[in-house]
């Protein structure tokens, strides 16, 4: 009830191609779902989060996708550059109380 | 990182042996968080802090404990090392807990390799 699943693993993508990373989740008292981004070395950060009362949000080239019914949730990150290669982990959480992460997915963008 | 510093930043330890991590904040958060990152599990909760001598269990507690004495310093102990408990362990800090803008500030971890 409490695990949130993630996928794929790993990606590649092609610079300048979209880089799509799928989250599924059980507990529909999960109501906020925050993406975190991590470099080589470095602690995660968040990136992006979004409210099951919207169903996209869009921050430059990254974008939230949230299907309530469907209990998945998506990072779509357009354009994708070099830059971007690093491990995403989605995560979500209930009103008090400590957040669930994915087991998260190393994205690689090649040049 | 936030104003969060994690020591040591590596550690070889043996199995047996008790190992201490500090985590210290400048940002005078309320919440701080003792995390360990595996590969294919993401970062799971191992104990947190609300408050100062406040602490609770996480997901994943067994052969860890905690101490927080002063608002800045939360210390992760390992009682008797382990080669399960080798990991890389990242300290959170947060202002709030459970808000829909809750925002986690991680430090930059501490590799822990337990022989």
């Amino acid at each position: 009830q409490q695990q949130v699943k993630q996928s794929p693993q790993s990606l590649i993508v092609q610079k300048g191609g979209i880089s799509i990373i799928n989250c599924a989740y059980e507990n529909t008292a999960f109501d906020y779902f925050p993406w975190y981004q991590q470099f080589p070395g470095k602690g995660p950060a968040l990136l992006i989060a979004i409210r099951p009362d919207v169903s996209e949000k869009k921050e430059g080239r990254f974008t939230i996708s949230f299907n309530k019914s469907a209990k998945q949730f998506s990072l779509h990150i357009m354009d994708s550059q070099p830059g971007d290669s690093a491990t995403y982990f989605c995560a979500a959480s209930i009103e008090g109380q400590n957040f669930v992460f994915g087991p998260g997915t190393r994205l690689s963008v090649l040049p | 990182d936030a104003g969060i510093t994690q020591s040591p930043r590596h550690k070889v330890t043996e199995t047996g042996t008790p190992v201490t991590l500090r985590c210290h904040q400048t940002e005078n958060h309320r919440y701080m968080y003792w995390y360990r990152q595996d590969p294919g599990h993401g970062l799971r909760l191992i104990h947190y802090s609300y408050g100062v001598k406040d602490t609770d269990k996480g997901e994943v507690s067994d052969g860890y404990s905690v101490s927080r004495s002063k608002t800045e310093d939360f210390l992760l102990t390992l009682e008797s090392a382990t080669s399960s408990q080798t990991s890389v362990y990242f300290c959170a800090i947060s202002e709030s807990k459970g808000t829909t803008n809750e925002k986690l500030f991680f430090g930059s971890g501490t590799q822990l390799s337990v022989l």
